[in-house]
């Protein structure tokens, strides 16, 4: 059974901090990791994805992915309010699986 | 681009009632996914298909669960009958790429169907 595994939070963070977002994994095959944010009552939608160990950066966003420790992270730079919302981690394994998904994190930026 | 379209967008029944779900995701799009989102929790995948096959359907409860993909388009997703753990938010979501080139290929989700089970 593959898990990921996210705290739920709430995390809160000052407006124009960085926000910090962390995720594990079970299936050590996973190859493809995703981030998506969740506004209350809509659908996931994709902000990032990793494939390779290292750093990915796009815009204030940047993911790490760490294969050997099965850890993902997102950083979130220059926090805004409309940042507040649910980030979930996804994972997909070594064949052609649909997403696995963590519970989600919770993210509250506070003005 | 039309995204993912998803019908009705809420629905509430009684437990033992019987109700059905249709996706029509993006134009192109090979690969179409049924995930159940229950309240707090993540999205957790039902049903997978390509084109009008089914690739995994391993987490499907198919003693109340069932659903098809006719033509390879537009999809369908049944309950019956209805329980009252079934409440949750169905999601359908497609992505262009068939196989494993899917693995790595954008999922786009449409808006939902809140299903309420009494």
């Amino acid at each position: 059974q593959k898990e990921v595994e996210q705290n739920s939070g709430p995390l809160s963070v000052p407006e124009g901090a960085i926000a910090s977002l962390n995720c594990t994994y079970s299936d050590r095959g996973s190859q493809s990791f995703f981030w998506y944010r969740q506004y209350s009552g809509k659908s996931p939608e994709l902000i990032m994805s990793i494939y390779s160990n290292g750093d990915k950066e796009d815009g204030r966003f940047t993911a790490q992915l760490n294969k050997a420790s099965q850890y993902v992270s997102l950083l979130i730079r220059d926090s805004q309010p409309s940042d507040s919302a649910t980030y979930l981690c996804a994972v997909i394994g070594g064949g052609a699986d649909g997403l696995t998904f963590g519970k989600g994190t919770h993210l509250i930026i506070q003005p | 681009e039309a995204g993912v379209a998803q019908s009705p967008r809420y629905k509430i029944i009684e437990k033992r009632q019987s109700v059905a779900f249709w996706c029509n995701p993006i134009s192109g799009h090979a690969t179409l996914y049924w995930y159940q989102q229950i309240l707090g929790q993540g999205p957790k995948l039902l049903i997978q298909f390509q084109n009008n096959g089914v690739v995994d359907d391993s987490q499907l409860p198919k003693d109340r669960f069932s659903a098809e993909r006719l033509k390879g388009v537009d999809s369908t997703l049944k309950i019956q009958p209805a329980k009252l753990e079934d409440s949750a938010v169905y999601l359908c979501a497609s992505s262009l790429e068939l196989g494993l080139a899917a693995s790595t290929d954008t999922q786009y989700f449409g808006p939902g169907t809140r299903l309420t089970v009494l």
